[in-house]
């Protein structure tokens, strides 16, 4: 299946600070990428939908301006997490779409606030 | 707004035996894909099996399959001859048509299956 590449893995910063967490679709094109985050032991929750060219789409309750998202590329998505707070700890997952409507996922990047 | 449902929260099998992982979901669309997904304590995301809501055959995959009951909005899982590698968290997932909802997933609560050996 398509390959999609997220990182880094881990992460753990001070509170305050801003984390940035890439992910690229490598051997394909995505106009689409979907950011979500997972609690423990919980299904994925989508924080926004991000594309290319575009302002992301936000789901409700998820704050635009604390979790930022560009996708300037067709293979590349990030998502700041600005002014990081201990609450914002949490596995943060992206995904891509393929033309075929399937949905590949990164690995995922644990972030710890401290 | 399209729901999904993952009744069995842990499920478990013997190795080597067959076990069936329950969906349900609701929709008033009548063109819709759906999906297993499988997360291994690893965390990564893996698609095991996708079924296009237009066609009537069961989509199978190797030791996976599904059985698709349209009217009754059921999409379960069976997974044959279980191994040991097979012990994660199992994810029921269902798509609009891109046409009308983009490309957005709605995911069920998952299952964790273990695999006794």
């Amino acid at each position: 299946g398509a390959v999609v590449s997220q990182h880094p893995s881990r992460v753990i910063c001070k509170s305050g600070t801003s984390v940035k967490i890439e992910c690229r679709s490598l051997d394909f094109q995505a106009t689409t990428m979907f950011w979500y985050r997972q609690f423990p032991k919980q299904s994925l929750m989508l924080m926004a939908t991000s594309n290319e060219g575009s302002k992301a789409t936000y789901e409700q309750g998820v704050e635009k301006d604390k979790f930022l998202i560009n996708h300037a590329s067709l293979t590349l998505s990030t998502l700041t997490v600005t002014s990081a707070h201990p609450e914002d700890s949490s596995f943060y997952i992206c995904s891509a779409g393929t033309v075929a409507g399937e949905l590949f996922f990164g690995e995922g990047s644990r972030l710890t606030v401290l | 707004a399209q729901t999904v449902t993952q009744s069995q929260p842990e499920m478990s099998v013997q190795e080597a035996e067959t076990v069936t992982l329950s969906c349900t979901y609701d929709t008033s669309e009548s063109d819709y894909y759906l999906f297993w997904y499988k997360q291994p304590p690893s965390r990564q995301m893996i698609l095991v099996i996708r079924q296009e809501a237009y066609k009537q055959q069961n989509a199978t995959e190797n030791r996976f399959s599904v059985n698709f009951q349209k009217a009754a909005k059921s999409f379960s899982l069976k997974i044959s001859d279980s191994q040991l590698g097979d012990a994660a968290m199992y994810f029921c997932a269902y798509r609009s048509p891109p046409h009308r909802y983009g490309q957005n997933f709605v995911f069920g609560p998952g299952t964790r299956l273990s695999v006794l050996p």
